[in-house]
């Protein structure tokens, strides 16, 4: 099984609307990551949150993170078209250094 | 600036067959990794290098065979291709396996 679920699987908003979406995982972590990927490409980092940090900003992008909880959030504000993308979470269990991802979020901005 | 590089973008092959995935990166980075990616299941790691000279498996390592030919790069081996192995497969790669992870664009493998 997949160590971060993301919620929702799929979001649809308009354009200047804010889309949030959380991710959950399992194990203990150093950090946890977000990233996006755009139909077909490669994924693009967006945000690293440490474990001792609850709160980290770059831009539109807001992520908070929960240790006790187990989970993050990502918040993109006034959200663009081009912001159009899957999103995911991912994660260092145990500290290692492999990356596990999440099963993602597929976001639609309507123009 | 290259970054990470995979070849070949796409493949076809029949079941049965071999091939090897290659990955490259400039960015002298220390640990590389692979991924497929299926619809609906996100990414799942195949194998990961976190340093030259070592290999550890993912979480989905049947069916493959990797090889940390250097520091640069790391490629990935299907010795018997099965239709359950078509995916896209990613390379990617970061400085200390703590940083973010940097990919490639991806190979679309079919395997009929």
């Amino acid at each position: 099984s997949q160590q971060g679920e993301e919620d929702p699987q799929a979001l649809s908003i308009q354009e200047g609307e804010n889309a949030t979406m959380n991710c959950s995982y399992k194990t203990s972590i150093n950090n946890l990551q977000w990233y996006r990927q755009n139909s077909g490409r490669g994924l693009v980092h967006l945000i690293l949150i440490r474990s001792n940090e609850r709160e980290k900003h770059s831009g539109r992008l807001r992520v908070t993170l929960d240790t006790s909880k187990k989970s993050s959030s990502l918040l993109i504000t006034a959200s663009r078209a081009a912001d159009t993308a899957s999103y995911f979470c991912a994660t260092d269990p145990g500290g290692t250094y492999k990356y596990i991802f999440g099963t993602g979020t597929r976001l639609k901005v309507l123009a | 600036n290259a970054g990470v590089t995979q070849t070949p973008k796409f493949q076809v092959l029949k079941t049965g067959q071999s091939m090897t995935l290659q990955c490259a990166q400039d960015m002298n980075h220390n640990s590389m990794y692979w991924y497929r990616q299926d619809p609906g299941m996100g990414l799942r790691l195949i194998y990961y290098s976190a340093s030259e000279g070592t290999t550890d498996k993912g979480e989905v390592p049947n069916g493959y065979n990797v090889s940390r030919l250097n520091k640069r790069e790391f490629s990935l081996r299907l010795e018997s291709a099965a239709p359950s192995q078509t995916s896209v497969y990613f390379c990617a790669s970061s400085s200390q396996g703590r940083t973010e992870a940097f990919f490639g664009q991806g190979t679309r493998l079919t395997v009929v």
